[in-house]
C-alpha cells in the first residue's frame, strides 16, 4: 500500500496545454503539500494545505492552482504550460506543519 | 527567511571510504531532519535530531545536531554503492511553518 500516491508518474506535453496531477494519501494526515524539484535537484515548496485549506502559497505563477476536495487529496492543475515548468513535482503529507514529511514518488513533467 | 546550506553540493567517493556532509544555518531550529532521495523516487526520512549535541546512529550513518541547534552533520563509515543518493536536511521552526529544506548533497559511491 502506497502511503502517498500521485499520478501520472510521467507526463510529456506541449507548451500551452493544461494538465493536472492527482495526489492521494492514506496516512490520515491533516497537512498536504506540493513541492517542485528542478533539474539541479533543488526542492522548493509550492503549496501547503491543512484540512483542505490553503496555508502556504509560495511565489508560484497563478497558472498553478491546487485543489483539495478532502483532506486526503490534493490535486495540482497547471494552465498554459511553459517550458520552464518542466520539473519533478512531489506531493507530500505530514501530521502537521514541521512533522515528518512523507513524499510521493514524484510526477516527471516535461513540456516540449 | 531561514536558510539551510548544505556542503559539499556533490561528492563522489570510492566504496569503503568515509565521508561527512554538513548542514549549516545562522538560524536556530527546534529539530532537524535528514532525508535521502534515491534516483526516481521521493525523499525518505532517515532520522530526526531534536536536542542540541544529540548524536544518532543508523547502522553506518552517524547524525549529529550542533550544540546551538543551528547545524548538523552526517557521517557515513565505509560507504557502499547503496548509499548513493541525494541527502537533504530539513529544519523545523517549532511546527508553525513547513520544514525548510537545504539544497542537498548529491553522493555517488563508486564500486
Amino acid at each position: 500500500d502506497t502511503a502517498v500516491s500521485q499520478t501520472p508518474k510521467y507526463l510529456v506535453t506541449q507548451m500551452g496545454n493544461d494538465k493536472s496531477i492527482k495526489c492521494e494519501q492514506n496516512l490520515g494526515h491533516d497537512t498536504m503539500y506540493w513541492y517542485k524539484q528542478d533539474s539541479k535537484k533543488f526542492l522548493k515548496i509550492m503549496f501547503s494545505y491543512n484540512n483542505k485549506e490553503l496555508i502556504i502559497n509560495e511565489t508560484v505563477p497563478n497558472r498553478f492552482s491546487p485543489k483539495s476536495p478532502d483532506k486526503a487529496h490534493l490535486n495540482l492543475h497547471i494552465n498554459s504550460l511553459e517550458l520552464g515548468d518542466s520539473a519533478v513535482y512531489f506531493c507530500a503529507s505530514s501530521l502537521g506543519q514541521g512533522n515528518t514529511i512523507y513524499f510521493g514518488e514524484g510526477s516527471w513533467l516535461t513540456v516540449v | 527567511t531561514q536558510l539551510l546550506e548544505q556542503s559539499p553540493q556533490f561528492l563522489s567517493i570510492q566504496e569503503g571510504e568515509n565521508l561527512t556532509v554538513y548542514c549549516n544555518s545562522s538560524s536556530v531550529f527546534s529539530s532537524l531532519q535528514w532525508y535521502r532521495q534515491e534516483p526516481g523516487e521521493g525523499p525518505v526520512l532517515l532520522v530526526t535530531v531534536v536536542t542540541g549535541g544529540e548524536v544518532k546512529k543508523l547502522k553506518r550513518l552517524t547524525f549529529q545536531f550542533g550544540d546551538a541547534r543551528k547545524d548538523s552533520s552526517l557521517h557515513i563509515t565505509a560507504a557502499q554503492p547503496g548509499d548513493t543518493g541525494l541527502y537533504l536536511c530539513a529544519g523545523d521552526n517549532s511546527g508553525n511553518t513547513p520544514l525548510v529544506f537545504g539544497k542537498g548533497t548529491r553522493l555517488s559511491v563508486i564500486a
